[in-house]
């Protein structure tokens, strides 16, 4: 399977842990994007990278959601104490021009 | 900020019919926008996409028409079939901000056998 491949597929946490979720983009692909789902809604952008570099934050993100694409291949999503506001689905896509691609999503509950 | 929306949450249609789901948008400067389906527990999928330059564009099945006029966006499904139930999103970028996609809250099709 050479789509976007996210794990892990479902967590379940209690408040105030932290969790991390991760990444592997297509290939080729040099952007990879962050986005954040709820129950009913569309996809909410977090933050983007180009290669390394992570070049767009939502202000959405706040300072406990840090993310990292350290050789610009996969990348990982850590939420540190977390909330019960944090249960989503957290969604990856990367793409090289044009449309994105999506994983299958991580689904985030906290208790 | 941009605003994309669609006109309805709910969309029944019977197998067989044509499907039209609409989607608004308010930043004229949005040049490039995609379709998405999203089936329960999966991630988006692409289904057609479209540049300003264009008013419309046909896939198999399916068919986007965009009205830059009236920054209204539709996708029309032909001879719906089950398999095309799911949550449909527009999603918008423009050149000026082409770090991010835009996207509506959704509308649900469900399709009647």
């Amino acid at each position: 399977d050479t789509g976007v491949s996210q794990n892990p597929r479902h967590k379940i946490t209690k408040r105030g842990q932290n969790v991390t979720f991760r990444c592997d983009p297509i290939s080729e692909h040099n952007r990879l994007y962050w986005y954040r789902q709820t129950l009913g809604q569309g996809p909410e952008f977090l933050t983007y990278f180009q290669n390394e570099a992570q070049l767009e934050k939502s202000r959405l993100l706040s300072d406990r959601f840090s993310a990292e694409r350290p050789k610009g291949s996969f990348s990982t999503l850590e939420i540190q104490r977390t909330e019960q506001g944090d249960s989503a689905m957290y969604l990856c896509a990367s793409s090289f021009h044009g449309e994105l691609f999506f994983g299958e999503g991580s689904r985030l509950t906290v208790l | 900020g941009e605003s994309v929306g669609l006109h309805l949450p709910t969309l029944s249609v019977q197998e067989g019919d044509n499907s039209i789901i609409n989607c608004a948008y308010s930043n004229s400067a949005s040049d490039y926008f995609i379709w998405y389906k999203q089936e329960s527990g999966k991630g988006p999928q692409f289904i057609i996409d479209i540049r300003s330059n264009m008013d419309k564009r046909q896939g198999q099945r399916v068919t986007v028409l965009l009205n830059k006029t009236v920054k209204h966006l539709s996708l029309q499904i032909a001879a719906t079939q089950p398999g095309d139930s799911a949550v449909y999103f527009c999603a918008e970028n423009s050149q000026d901000n082409f770090n991010k996609f835009y996207f509506g809250s959704g509308t649900k099709l469900n399709v009647k056998p």
